[in-house]
């Protein structure tokens, strides 16, 4: 069973650009987390999506939004790119709510 | 709002010894996780416990959970070199969804 997969694993921006990332969940699963990790912050919640409904959103500024498909695939967009959104961004994908969660590889995004 | 906290934060410690890290929530949670992360990589779930009192062991790590006291505690047995990693303890942020609230993780180092 292939687990979940994030793309790009690795990506280099400028400031003031914007970001797309995309993450396959776990075949099966409709839920999707993104989490934002730096070594200042730590792990933070930034979204959920469950059957292309958003459910829950962390305290991140409006620049961040996501989106998820009828096919459970999701998309998480940065706009305005600052230096502070350098982190890894993981997603994670479950059956349902409460449910295990898995964890993808993650993308890790420099913004120069 | 929800915190999570875990203590310690850096952990050296010898093979062989034991050690526990420990997970205080602030608010009432029906989950408790702990995963694993090498440097670089994802996060791996270990353990996922479900109500008080919960008791899981994998290897020589065990975890319990004491919903009364908001803590969860993360026990090593006779640590090896290969346990070493960031551990983190997560809370159910949100009844029934997938937000996940971190604990700043304890980076364990463990040295011959």
């Amino acid at each position: 069973k292939a687990g979940v997969t994030q793309t790009p694993r690795y990506l280099i921006k400028t400031r003031g650009q914007q970001v797309t990332l995309s993450c396959s969940p776990i075949s099966g699963h409709r839920s999707v987390s993104w989490y934002q990790q730096t070594p200042g912050q730590g792990l933070q919640f930034l979204f959920e999506y469950f059957s292309e409904t958003q459910r829950n959103k962390g305290n991140f500024p409006g620049r961040f939004s996501g989106r998820q498909f009828s096919n459970s695939r999701s998309e998480m967009n940065v706009s305005t790119l600052e230096l502070g959104d350098s982190a890894l961004y993981l997603c994670a994908s479950g059956r349902h709510g409460g449910d295990e969660q898995y964890f993808g590889p993650g993308t890790r995004l420099t913004v120069t | 709002e929800l915190k999570v906290e875990q203590n310690p934060l850096f952990l050296s410690m010898q093979e062989g010894k034991n050690y526990t890290i420990y997970c205080n929530y602030s608010t009432t949670s029906d989950r408790l996780y702990w995963y694993r992360q090498d440097p670089g990589k994802s996060l791996e779930s270990l353990f996922v416990l479900l109500s008080n009192g919960a008791v899981k062991q994998e290897g020589r790590l065990m975890a319990s959970l004491d919903t009364k006291a908001r803590l969860s505690t993360l026990h090593i047995t006779a640590a090896v070199h290969d346990l070493s990693a960031t551990y983190f303890c997560a809370v159910d942020g949100s009844y029934n969804t997938d937000k996940l609230i971190f604990g700043t993780g304890t980076r364990l180092q463990v040295f011959p």
